[in-house]
C-alpha cells in the first residue's frame, strides 16, 4: 500500500482480555517499529523487526507483550491479560533501512477498561 | 531516565512570526536527531533531521540547529503559519557502530499553536 496501515483504530477492551494489533507496512521495507505513546508522554520505543526477525525487543515491557512478523511483512503486537496501564496509542512504523526518518501508521488507540 | 527532554509543553506564536521549539539530550552516543510533526489522530510525520557532524540544517521555512557542547538541539520555523499547529517531538538515535537499528528515543513533545 502507499503508506503505513494499522488495524483496528481503535479498541476497548476489559482489563484481562488479549488484544492483537496489526500493522501493514509499506511494501518492500524492511525495517519495521512499534512504538507506543501514553498520554501527555512520547513514543517509547517496544520492538524493531528487520525482516521476520526481531534484533531488539528491550522496549517490550512485560512478558504480557510478544510480536511477530511474517513474510517480511505483516505484524503483530498481541498484549495478553491487558492491564489499565496498558492504554496508549500504538504505533507502527516502517522503513527500508534502519537509518530512520521512517514512516509511521497512524497507530492503534487502545483502552482498557 | 529521559534521555530526549522537551521542556516547554507548548508554545503559542502568531501567524508570521518565528517559533522556536528546543530539545535537549543526555545521551553522548546520539550522533542523528530528527524532529517529527503530529496532528491529532494521525502518525507522527517526518520533517527534518541533522547529523552529529553538521550545526545546522534548513529545508525551507525549517530550520534545525544542533549545539553539541551543550547538548541541545532547536527548530526554528519562519514564518509560522496556522497549519503549523501541531505537537512537535525530538527524537535521537545513535547511528555510529550500526547497533542502533534506528531505534529512535523521542522527546515529550510541544504543543504548537500558531494564531491567525
Amino acid at each position: 500500500g502507499a503508506g503505513v496501515s494499522q488495524s483496528p483504530s481503535n479498541k476497548v477492551t476489559e482489563k484481562g482480555k488479549d488484544v492483537e494489533l496489526r500493522c501493514d507496512p509499506i511494501s518492500g521495507h524492511t525495517a519495521l517499529y512499534w512504538y507506543r505513546q501514553r498520554l501527555g508522554q512520547g513514543l517509547e520505543f517496544l520492538i524493531y523487526f528487520q525482516g521476520n526477525s526481531a534484533p531488539d525487543k528491550s522496549g517490550l515491557p512485560s512478558d504480557r507483550f510478544s510480536a511477530e512478523r511474517t513474510g517480511e511483512s505483516v505484524s503483530t503486537l498481541t498484549i495478553q491479560r491487558t492491564q489499565q496501564e496498558d492504554s496508549a496509542v500504538y504505533l507502527c512504523a516502517s522503513s527500508p533501512r534502519a537509518i530512520g526518518g521512517y514512516t509511521f501508521g497512524s497507530g492503534t488507540r487502545l483502552t482498557v477498561v | 531516565d529521559q534521555q530526549v527532554k522537551q521542556n516547554s509543553p507548548s508554545l503559542s506564536v502568531q501567524e508570521g512570526r518565528i517559533s522556536i521549539l528546543n530539545c535537549d539530550y543526555t545521551n553522548s552516543m546520539f550522533d542523528y536527531f530528527l524532529w517529527y510533526k503530529k496532528y491529532p489522530a494521525e502518525g507522527p510525520t517526518f520533517l527534518i533531521s541533522i547529523s552529529s557532524i553538521k550545526d545546522k540544517n534548513e529545508d525551507g521555512r525549517f530550520t534545525v540547529f544542533l549545539n553539541k557542547s551543550a547538548k541541545h538541539l532547536s527548530l526554528h520555523i519562519v514564518p509560522s503559519q496556522p497549519g503549523d499547529s501541531a505537537v512537535y517531538f525530538c527524537a535521537a538515535t545513535a547511528r555510529a557502530g550500526g547497533t542502533s537499528y534506528g531505534k529512535l528515543t523521542f522527546g515529550q513533545g510541544t504543543i504548537l499553536t500558531v494564531h491567525p
